[in-house]
């Protein structure tokens, strides 16, 4: 199993300003996720970020707005730049822990309300 | 390409009931699938996953699922409910092949529990 750890769990921020979210894992893992959950929706990939690498953006996504930073195998952060409101979301981080997995993990989430 | 359908967005059941919640999924490949729970302000939890073997896969919580090939079905079903049990739930496929390295997972849009006294 993987202990996922981010922080803030939740946060209220004024539009245009920016939120950075960190994501701590209790193990090595190669891939980290980054999801959105909107409110009464699904979640969405927003971008996967492989250590040492630029992270890899879903479509509807972009590094300017999402930007992600991945320094090791247990740690990874993803900004929120700009917002506005309709970016009041929860947003997750989830991990797959390589080959022979069979299941992703998943962090508590932020819940971010853009005010 | 795979993808997930939950046809109920809320399903209402009075405790001690029984439920059964739907899932249907596509698939060009070989997948596997889970049920998570989101309780109220957290995170998701892993209830159950279908990998292979037996079809009936049993979970936490008395929770089980069936997994039907032919109707592409993976159903959660719960005897008896208790109002803990009030949260949402999704149905979530990940490609076996691991494309591209890792697993990319798809959920279904969930179906709210709503356990009524």
């Amino acid at each position: 199993s993987a202990v996922i750890s981010q922080k803030p769990s939740r946060d209220i921020c004024q539009r245009g300003t920016s939120l950075t979210i960190q994501c701590q894992v209790d193990s090595q893992v190669t891939m980290m996720f980054w999801y959105r959950q909107q409110p009464g929706q699904s979640l969405t990939l927003i971008a996967t970020a492989n250590q040492g690498s630029e992270a890899t953006y879903e479509s509807g996504f972009v590094i300017d707005k999402f930007p992600i930073s991945r320094p090791n195998l247990t740690f990874s952060t993803l900004t929120v730049s700009n917002m506005s409101p309709e970016d009041s979301s929860i947003y997750l981080c989830s991990v797959d822990k390589g080959a022979g997995s069979t299941e992703a993990f998943f962090g508590q989430g932020t819940r971010l309300t853009v005010v | 390409a795979q993808s997930v359908t939950q046809l109920d967005s809320q399903v209402p059941v009075f405790e001690e009931a029984p439920v059964e919640l739907r899932c249907n999924y596509s698939s060009s490949v070989s997948v596997y699938l889970f049920w998570y729970v989101q309780y109220p302000n957290q995170g998701l939890q892993l209830l159950l996953k279908y990998l292979s073997g037996s079809t009936l896969v049993k979970g936490i919580n008395g929770f089980e699922a069936e997994f039907n090939k032919s109707q592409t079905s993976f159903h959660l079903r719960k005897p008896s409910v208790h109002i803990s049990d009030t949260a949402e739930y999704f149905c979530a496929v990940s490609d076996r092949l691991r494309s591209g390295g890792y697993q990319k997972v798809t959920f279904g849009t969930g179906t709210k529990l709503q356990v009524i006294p």
